[in-house]
C-alpha cells in the first residue's frame, strides 16, 4: 500500500474551514484515499473516501489533485467537537481484505 | 443496531495471566479485525478474519490468538500477558472483504489493557 505523509498537528479557529493536507506521491491507479478520525479515547470514525474525483458528504469534502499525489480534507465549519487526530489512508480498491494501515495522523486542535 | 461492541472497557492483568477480549457486531459484517494502539501512535493490525472459520495474521500477531466461530463474534486471546501488551485494543468490522468502494470500517469503543 502507498505511504502517506501528514503534518503532525494543525490549529483551526472555530467556525473557520479546516484544511488537512495529505501527501501520497506513490499512490497507484487502483488505490483509494480514505480519511478517518479519532476523537480522544474513542475508536476511529470513517469520514470520507475517494478515487480521483472530489467528494463531499455531510461531514467533509475531499479534494484530490489531478495527478492524485496529494489530497486535502476540508471541514467547512470546524467546531470544538472536530478536535481529533485525522488519518489519511491509501488502500487498494479491490482484491485484498479490508486492511487499513494507520500512520500517526494530524492532530487538529479547534479553538475558540 | 448496537454496532461494534467490546468488553471489558478496562482490564488490569499481571504478567503471565491470560484473558480474552470480546468483540461482537450485529451488522452481519464479513470482515472483522483487531488493532492495538500504543500512546502517541497509530493503530497496528493484530489479526483479522474474512469470515467465519477464517483468520489471518496482521502486522503484530505475536502473543495473540483469535478464532471466528460465528459471523458476529471475534474474540482476541492473550496467551500469557506481558507488559509490552499494555495498550488500547480496538475491534473493527466491515461489510465487504473485497475492499470495494463501499467498504468502510466501523470501530468499537476500545478496551484499555494494563499488564503489570
Amino acid at each position: 500500500d502507498a505511504k502517506t505523509t501528514q503534518p503532525p498537528s494543525m490549529d483551526c479557529a472555530e467556525g473557520r474551514a479546516a484544511n488537512l493536507p495529505c501527501n501520497h506521491s506513490t499512490i497507484s491507479g487502483n488505490e483509494y484515499v480514505y480519511w478517518y478520525r479519532q476523537i480522544h479515547s474513542q475508536g476511529p470514525q470513517y469520514i470520507i473516501h475517494g478515487l480521483k474525483n472530489n467528494e463531499t458528504n455531510e461531514m467533509a469534502s475531499l479534494i484530490i489533485t489531478e495527478d492524485r499525489k496529494s489530497s486535502t480534507l476540508i471541514l467547512p465549519h470546524a467546531t470544538l467537537r472536530d478536535t481529533a487526530v485525522y488519518y489519511c489512508i491509501v488502500r487498494p480498491r479491490s482484491g485484498t481484505a479490508s486492511k487499513l494501515t494507520f500512520g500517526t495522523g494530524t492532530r487538529l486542535q479547534v479553538t475558540l | 443496531n448496537a454496532g461494534v461492541t467490546q468488553t471489558p472497557k478496562f482490564q488490569v492483568l499481571k504478567t503471565g495471566q491470560s484473558m480474552t477480549l470480546q468483540c461482537a457486531q450485529d451488522m452481519n459484517h464479513e470482515y472483522m479485525s483487531w488493532y492495538r494502539q500504543d500512546p502517541g501512535m497509530g493503530l497496528r493490525l493484530i489479526h483479522y478474519s474474512v469470515g467465519a472459520g477464517i483468520t489471518d495474521q496482521g502486522e503484530v500477531p505475536n502473543g495473540y490468538n483469535v478464532s471466528r466461530s460465528t459471523t458476529e463474534d471475534f474474540p482476541l486471546r492473550l496467551l500469557s500477558a506481558a507488559p509490552s501488551q499494555t495498550s488500547v485494543y480496538f475491534c473493527a468490522s466491515s461489510y465487504s472483504v473485497r475492499g470495494d468502494s463501499t467498504d468502510t470500517q466501523y470501530f468499537g469503543p476500545g478496551t484499555r489493557l494494563t499488564v503489570l
